[in-house]
């Protein structure tokens, strides 16, 4: 059981181009979270998805959007990078996504640097 | 908003001594969680306290939510190397549909 894939494990990308981090998890949960995690700052919530065909913006949306298209994938697009978003990336699942008190299951990371 | 703060940011110990981080939220928490990620990891869940005042344990880790249920602290008796990494606390937002809100942080680093 591999749990929760992401991709690529690094990019190094050029200001204003696009990407998108991939996400997958196998293990069925209904939620899914993007984080990003600068140094100092811990973990900042992106974007959430509770469900298959929801999505809601967390506490750093801006310059990231998402899409819930079933229930395995959630996929974090850059439009237009900017230096600012050089992090690491988390994708995470948690089994229900209400009330934050599921316990939540991270992805390896992906690591992007914004030039 | 609310915040989760940790301190201290950074510990540095020797093996054999013990290590406490402390967390405080701005707001009143329904339960908290505690998260272990080791250099160049991810965030691996430990543990979940939800009543006031309740005490954890799990080997050398020792967790404890507050009274009021706005603090929670993390000890670890007798350091090994092995316990190296960033220790997170995190609880539920309020303020964004109920996700999590991580706090900052702590970092330890265990030498021989």
């Amino acid at each position: 059981i591999a749990g929760i894939t992401q991709a690529p494990t690094s990019q190094i990308l050029a200001a204003g181009r696009r990407m998108t981090l991939r996400c997958t998890q196998d293990m069925r949960h209904n939620a899914m979270y993007w984080y990003r995690q600068d140094l100092g700052l811990g973990l900042r919530l992106i974007h959430y998805s509770n469900t298959a065909g929801t999505t809601g913006k967390g506490e750093v949306p801006d310059g990231y959007s998402v899409s819930r298209a079933n229930t395995d994938d959630f996929p974090l697009t850059l439009a237009s990078a900017v230096p600012s978003q050089t992090s690491v990336y988390f994708c995470a699942s948690s089994d229900t996504g209400g009330g934050g008190s599921d316990e939540q299951f991270f992805g390896p990371g992906t690591r992007l640097t914004v030039l | 908003g609310q915040q989760v703060m940790q301190i201290p940011q950074y510990q540095h110990v020797q093996e054999g001594e013990d290590f406490t981080t402390y967390c405080n939220s701005s707001t009143t928490l329904s339960n908290i969680q505690w998260y272990k990620q080791r250099p160049g990891g991810h965030p691996v869940f430990l543990i979940q306290l939800v009543k006031s005042g309740e005490v954890k344990k799990q080997k050398r880790l020792t967790f404890q939510f507050g009274e009021a249920k706005k603090n929670s602290s993390l000890h670890i008796t007798a350091t090994q190397t092995t316990d190296v990494g960033t220790y997170f606390c995190a609880g539920p937002n309020t303020g964004t549909a109920s996700k999590l809100t991580f706090g900052t942080g702590t970092r330890l680093q265990v030498t021989l």
